[in-house]
């Protein structure tokens, strides 16, 4: 699977867009680009995954630029229960491939 | 909440013993695979079970071993207990070819 680099932490206030890049330069064609979130004390939670076209869903937007080569993670509206570390990850999705490689994160913090 | 419950939430041993963690999956998922997370690092893969067989393992020594049951419940041991297993386990299921991982809360397990 392709490594992806995340800035370390990053603060947002409450309310607005939280805006949370990604790298994964050496993406292959056949890989996703998936995000978990880990809030303290609980397990990742998934939030959005995406191939080459935009998504949204109803926690988040994801944006995946043309080349795929970095993405951006939107939560619209960011509320203090979105603090928490998010995970980037880029993963073939094969059939019985469920491994995910996870990297350190990028620790979001709300600030009210 | 996921449905997917591990027990127990926390474990306190010293190091030479042996540990059972257990994973019940989320209904419907045939799928589970064990995660270790070390303090302030992402969730390490282990490995995966699929209709009670291991498929898929990551780079962890042969005395992490697990099995899954008829029901898909899932349990994972390790023995010879080092101090470096401290860390928090989390179980995770899917459907086989699933998008998205289910995660647990995890079990601590803390090495004396």
């Amino acid at each position: 699977d392709a490594k992806t680099t995340q800035p370390t932490s990053m603060d947002c206030a409450e309310g607005r867009a939280a805006n949370l890049p990604c790298n994964h330069s050496t993406i292959s064609g056949n890989e996703y680009v998936y995000w978990y979130r880990q809030i303290h004390s609980q397990g990742p939670q998934y939030i959005i995954h995406g191939l080459k076209n935009n998504e949204t869903n109803e926690m988040a937007s994801l944006i995946i630029t043309e080349d795929r080569k970095s993405s951006t993670l939107i939560l619209p509206h960011a509320t203090l229960r979105d603090t928490a570390v998010y995970y980037c990850i880029v993963r073939v999705a094969l059939f019985g491939n469920e491994k995910l490689t996870f990297g350190t994160g990028t620790r979001l913090t709300i600030i009210p | 909440e996921t449905g997917v419950t591990q027990s127990p939430t926390h474990l306190i041993k010293t190091r030479g013993q042996q540990v059972t963690l257990r994973c019940s999956s989320q209904s419907g998922h045939n799928t589970v695979s064990w995660y270790q997370q070390a303090l302030g690092q992402g969730p390490q893969f282990i490995f995966q079970y699929y209709r009670e067989e291991e498929n898929g393992r990551g780079n962890f020594p042969p005395r992490f071993s697990g099995l899954q049951f008829p029901n898909y419940s899932s349990e994972l041991n390790v023995n010879a207990l080092e101090l470096d297993d401290s860390a928090l386990y989390l179980c995770a299921s899917s459907s086989i070819g699933g998008e998205k991982l289910f995660f647990g809360s995890g079990t601590q397990l803390s090495v004396l």
